[in-house]
């Protein structure tokens, strides 16, 4: 059964720091998204994407966050210089469409900001 | 604004039904959506009910969904230990272009032999 994978599953970082947050989204699917969860918080919607641009983010998605499509499988998010706050668990998403389809979700990557 | 509560912590017996409770404050949400999170995975959608519907039935899963007071529930008949895990209430707005999904912070219901 296809499905999202993430890498790295922990990714240790400094402060300050720029991580690269790996996704592979399933093959077929065109939207792509970004959700992070602090710990004991609620899961929260960073980004969605389609058709190589940005079509809806959030306020925590500022200048410090990016995403891209580099090539037709990969879908990364990068964070310029980290924060301490931005200790959380990120997990990707894609779907064939929207509104009642299907989000399927990787397993995470937790970032650890020191 | 968006927001989706819920009740942190259920427990069970095995066998007994499982019923987790959401409310949300959009009325203009068009889907509401229950989503599992078993230890160190990713979140898995279990059901989902349009917001012109009352009831959705599938296998152990009935939806309950209640517009007028914005409340939203997930029952589980026959609950057994491997459904231990974190249920996630969720919405998308009509308004939303992106398919944002709004979450709630998850009950963790645990199913006691």
């Amino acid at each position: 059964e296809p499905e999202v994978t993430q890498t790295p599953s922990h990714q240790v970082t400094q402060m300050g720091q720029e991580v690269i947050l790996r996704c592979v989204p399933i093959s077929n699917h065109l939207y792509f998204y970004w959700y992070r969860q602090i710990l004991g918080q609620k899961v929260e919607f960073l980004v969605s994407f389609y058709n190589n641009e940005i079509s809806e983010k959030s306020e925590i998605f500022d200048d410090q966050f990016s995403v891209e499509r580099p090539d037709g499988s990969n879908f990364t998010l990068k964070i310029r210089s980290t924060k301490l706050e931005d200790s959380a668990m990120y997990f990707c998403a894609s779907s064939e469409g929207l509104g009642g389809h299907e989000q399927f979700f990787g397993p995470g990557t937790r970032l650890t900001v020191l | 604004g968006e927001d989706v509560e819920q009740s942190l912590f259920l427990s069970v017996r095995e066998g007994d039904s499982s019923v987790i409770n959401c409310t949300y404050t959009d009325s203009s949400s068009t889907y509401l959506y229950w989503y599992k999170q078993e230890p160190g995975a990713g979140l898995q959608l279990l059901t989902y009910i349009f917001s012109n519907m009352d009831m959705k039935q599938d296998q152990r899963l009935t939806v309950l969904l209640n517009k007028k007071d914005k409340h939203l529930s997930l029952r589980i008949a026959d609950t057994q230990t491997g459904d231990s895990a974190i249920y996630f209430c969720a919405e998308t707005p009509l308004y939303n272009q992106g398919g944002k999904l709004i979450f709630g912070q998850g009950t963790e219901l645990s199913v006691k032999p």
